[in-house]
């Protein structure tokens, strides 16, 4: 069983729709969790970053984690074409020093 | 404030060649991780070093190799280069080793082994 899954998707939408985005993970070590968003030919950026379990709000992006399920999820409310890009969901364990894993990233295409 | 710089941005090789890929990071950062982003496979942990040193790698072979410099810079070499070793190398740099692993990319450097 691989330490992060993630549907690699792809997923078209409307524009307008709201997205769910998930990852399940097995490591019950990890603490930190965070999603990067990753366009075309560019490196991945940060989008939200949690630790430990509960919800993070930023303007249309929702980011939960249910720790007890070992599983995260990002929203993306009233989503729009310049969302189009994959989603990577990533985590660590406490101490901060050790490496990120990823899942696989989601292909996300959000149509006019 | 400049991002993490990486080059070149594109590089052909044959196989059995040897590569070098280069790594700038953000002003400040001592901590440099690679990443290799192979099609199918998402982001898969190479190398950490920080503050000159090898702190940890990922399940890769030993023709995988880097070094970091005073400067922070750091290199990644492959050598013997393998037609599966064609993916994107992400360079990511972060500040310290307390608190929590945020990492802030390069753009990458598109490997291609024919």
């Amino acid at each position: 069983q691989k330490e992060v899954e993630q549907d690699p998707g792809p997923l078209s939408v409307p524009e307008g729709a709201i997205v769910s985005l998930n990852c399940t993970y097995s490591n019950s070590a990890f603490q930190y969790f965070m999603w990067y968003r990753q366009y075309s030919r560019k490196g991945p950026e940060l989008l939200m970053y949690t630790y430990s379990s509960g919800n993070k709000e930023d303007g249309r992006f929702t980011a939960q984690v249910d720790k007890s399920s070992k599983y995260i999820s990002l929203f993306i409310r009233d989503s729009q074409p310049s969302d189009s890009a994959t989603y990577l969901c990533a985590m660590t364990t406490q101490g901060g020093s050790e490496k990120l894993v990823f899942g696989k990233g989601m292909k996300l295409t959000v149509n006019p | 404030e400049a991002g993490v710089t990486q080059s070149p941005t594109h590089l052909i090789k044959t196989r059995g060649q040897q590569a070098t890929l280069r790594c700038s990071p953000i002003s400040g950062h001592t901590s440099v991780y690679w990443y290799q982003q192979a099609l199918g496979l998402g982001l898969q942990f190479l190398l950490w070093y920080d503050e000159g040193e090898e702190r940890n790698r990922g399940n890769f072979p030993p023709r995988f190799s880097g070094r970091q410099f005073p400067n922070y810079s750091s290199e990644l070499n492959v050598n013997a280069l393998e037609l599966e070793d064609s993916a994107l190398y992400l360079c990511a740099s972060r500040t310290g080793t307390t608190g929590a692993n945020v990492l802030t990319f390069g753009a990458g450097s598109r490997l291609t082994v024919l």
